[in-house]
């Protein structure tokens, strides 16, 4: 079945720095890419998704790259905030929309 | 718009007890998906309903079953209770299809004694 790999398991960096979390997936049929914050206490909340015919797609300081050739995607934050403290979900979904997702990053945003 | 509401946010039940969770979709929202999230496991696909329908099921036992309303309201019903079935359940709703974008509720989190 699907497979969805992230890395790093867990990321510091310095509030300003930037961010960046990787996946790879293994179903080349998969075709929507989101990614999900999730603070402690609450569900998962989506912060930016792609969809396969795109490469790249940024809001604010938040981007997420796609290469499907390699089947691997990306989340980029940029000026890290302490607020963007939280644990980071990709997931990957094919044509029945459900969502496998990666093992989560916790990220540390240090002031 | 109000979000996707699940209720109750806590529960404690002991081995062999059923029980049932409820969620509310966003409104105008058809389609109900459920997941599991445990610190071994992650987050794993549970099932997803739509027009009252179970349209896709994930790899549980069949002690973890579902219903979808008229209204789109869903529920989730465990049966006898295992330690290993402690969890946060979410519920997530998207427009029509699950390919859609998922918007989660907060979740229920079961602990099983």
């Amino acid at each position: 079945g699907e497979n969805v790999e992230q890395h790093p398991s867990t990321l510091s960096v310095q509030e300003g720095d930037s961010a960046v979390i990787k996946c790879t997936y293994s179903d080349s049929a998969s075709n929507y890419f989101p990614w999900y914050k999730q603070e402690l206490g609450k569900g998962p909340q989506l912060i930016i998704d792609i969809r396969s015919n795109v490469g790249e797609k940024k809001d604010q300081r938040i981007a997420v790259t796609l290469n499907k050739t390699a089947k691997h995607f990306s989340l980029h934050i940029t000026e890290t905030q302490p607020e963007d403290s939280a644990v980071y979900f990709c997931a990957v979904s094919g044509n029945t929309g459900k969502l496998i997702f990666g093992q989560g990053t916790t990220l540390q945003v240090k002031p | 718009k109000a979000g996707v509401t699940q209720t109750p946010r806590y529960l404690i039940k002991t081995r062999g007890q059923q029980v049932t969770l409820s969620c509310s979709p966003i409104s105008g929202h058809r389609s109900v998906s459920w997941y599991q999230q445990t610190p071994g496991q992650g987050l794993q696909f549970l099932f997803e309903y739509f027009s009252e329908t179970q349209r896709n099921k994930g790899n549980f036992p069949g002690r973890f079953s579902g219903r979808q309303f008229s209204n789109s309201r869903s529920e989730m019903n465990v049966s006898t209770l295992e330690l290993g079935d402690s969890a946060l359940y979410l519920c997530a709703s998207s427009p029509i299809d699950p390919e859609e974008t998922q918007y989660f509720g907060p979740g229920t989190r079961l602990l099983v004694l």
